[in-house]
């Protein structure tokens, strides 16, 4: 089945650099992604990376994707207070389930300090 | 241009009352998904409208759920004889495409925080 793990805690100082990890068991997956979530708001898409892939820069995020071991993660520089948040990770579903669905890990809650 | 919204953003309930919640996706997105977020958790796809098609509705957790989409556009989400463990935020999200190809990134209303007393 498909299955999307993810760390549920991160705690950085203001100014570091923030990794977030998440692993999925579908191989089939053909895109990836990372939402951000912040307190009573809806889930706003951060990035994606196709599955044929391995790097993706966007400004101050990174995404790393080795479909290998299916481990994905998301790496913030010089991360800021605003960046507190939940940050999911989410597949799309493969030709199993249908290409329709997200499969979302349960969300790691970042924390910055200063 | 305006994003997905959802109506209404709280709604309180009591156990075994039906309730309705809306959803307005972006202007021109053919597909239309419905997800669950329970406390602490991911979220769960309920439901999936893509055009004139039968809706997915592989994710939805019992027959007391059921959604339609009206004229391609806007669509409700009617839980009737509501429970407590039903209570979570109920999310919606359109894309501009369907399938496997680029164009079907996700986006996300507020939300509806549903409480069932």
């Amino acid at each position: 089945g498909e299955d999307v793990e993810q760390s549920l805690f991160l705690s950085v100082r203001e100014g570091d650099s923030s990794v977030i990890n998440c692993t999925y068991t579908d191989s089939s997956s053909t895109y990836l992604y990372w939402y951000k979530q912040e307190p009573g708001a809806g889930l706003q898409l951060l990035t994606y990376i196709f599955s044929n892939m391995d790097m993706k820069q966007d400004q101050r995020l990174t995404v790393l994707l080795n479909k290998k071991d299916k481990h994905l993660s998301l790496r913030i520089a010089d991360t800021q207070t605003g960046d507190s948040a939940i940050y999911f990770c989410a597949e799309r579903g493969g030709p199993s389930g249908g290409y329709n669905k997200l499969i979302f890990g349960a969300g790691t809650r970042l924390a910055v300090h200063p | 241009g305006a994003g997905v919204s959802q109506s209404p953003s709280n709604k309180v309930t009591e156990k075994g009352k039906d309730v309705e919640l809306r959803c307005d996706p972006i202007s021109g997105h053919t597909a239309l998904y419905w997800y669950r977020q329970s406390l602490g958790q991911g979220l769960e796809f309920l439901i999936y409208f893509q055009g004139n098609s039968a809706p997915d509705k592989s994710g939805l957790p019992s027959d007391r759920f059921s959604a339609e989409r009206t004229g391609g556009s806007v669509s409700t989400l009617t839980i009737q004889r509501t429970q407590q463990e039903d209570s979570a935020v109920y999310l919606c999200a359109s894309s501009p495409l369907s399938g496997r190809g680029l164009g079907n990134e996700q986006y996300f209303g507020p939300g509806t925080r549903l409480t069932v007393t």
